[in-house]
């Protein structure tokens, strides 16, 4: 296990259409985050999971969006409905207990 | 709601000139991380400085951490286009184990 991965790299879909990422975080990891960034942008945090019970949510994420981390081990983020405003860099990371977080390459979505 | 506000936004350097980015805070930090993040790429984690005052040094890259713990500053020096990125400083909440990521500072070291 070399790191984090997300899949897709890249995903290009219609206004309206639903897509799904997925993340599988370093094996060993506990806590496991997304973030959505925007082009030259910092990260903004959309949610994170200890385990497989999800922590905390941020309040820009509409209801359009939902993640799971069902085993605590990998995760997915849908988003329903796409909309133009949700073209963004979708971030994923992972840490052990009290440790740094370490990114995937992310998946970048364009919502045509 | 705690905002990070990076500064300058954007800086555009000789190689071999020394540079200065600073991260401040509405409130204390609890605890600030660094991250410098290339293009395609995740960040990726420099420092991370928890004691007010605190100073530490990573190779070229100098971090200090203010005695309120509510500023930090990254200063290079001799940049080299190696160092071109985005740098990120992020905060761990309090209690919580949301980290928040400041707006970046996006350098470009000419050659």
């Amino acid at each position: 296990d070399t790191g984090v991965s997300q899949d897709p790299r890249h995903k290009i879909t219609k206004r309206g259409q639903n897509v799904t990422f997925r993340c599988d975080p370093i094996s060993e990891h506990n806590r496991l985050y997304w973030y959505r960034q925007t082009l030259g942008q910092g990260p903004e945090f959309l949610t994170y999971f200890q385990n497989e019970a999800q922590l905390e949510k941020s309040r820009l994420l509409s209801d359009r969006f939902s993640a799971e981390r069902p085993k605590g081990s990998f995760s997915t983020l849908e988003i329903q409905r796409t909309e133009q405003g949700d073209s963004a860099m979708y971030l994923c990371a992972s840490s052990p207990p009290g440790g740094e977080l370490f990114f995937g390459e992310g998946s970048r979505l364009t919502v045509l | 709601t705690q905002l990070l506000e990076q500064s300058p936004q954007f800086l555009s350097i000789q190689e071999g000139e020394n540079l200065t980015v600073y991260c401040n805070s509405s409130s204390v930090f609890s605890s600030l991380q660094w991250y410098r993040q290339e293009p395609g790429e995740g960040p990726v984690l420099l420092v991370t400085v928890v004691t007010g005052g605190e100073v530490k040094k990573l190779k070229r890259l100098t971090f200090q951490f203010g005695d309120a713990r509510k500023d930090s500053s990254l200063h290079i020096t001799a940049a080299q286009p190696g160092d071109t990125g985005l740098y990120l400083c992020a905060e761990g909440t309090s209690g919580t184990y949301k980290y928040i990521f400041g707006t970046g500072t996006r350098l470009k070291v000419l050659a």
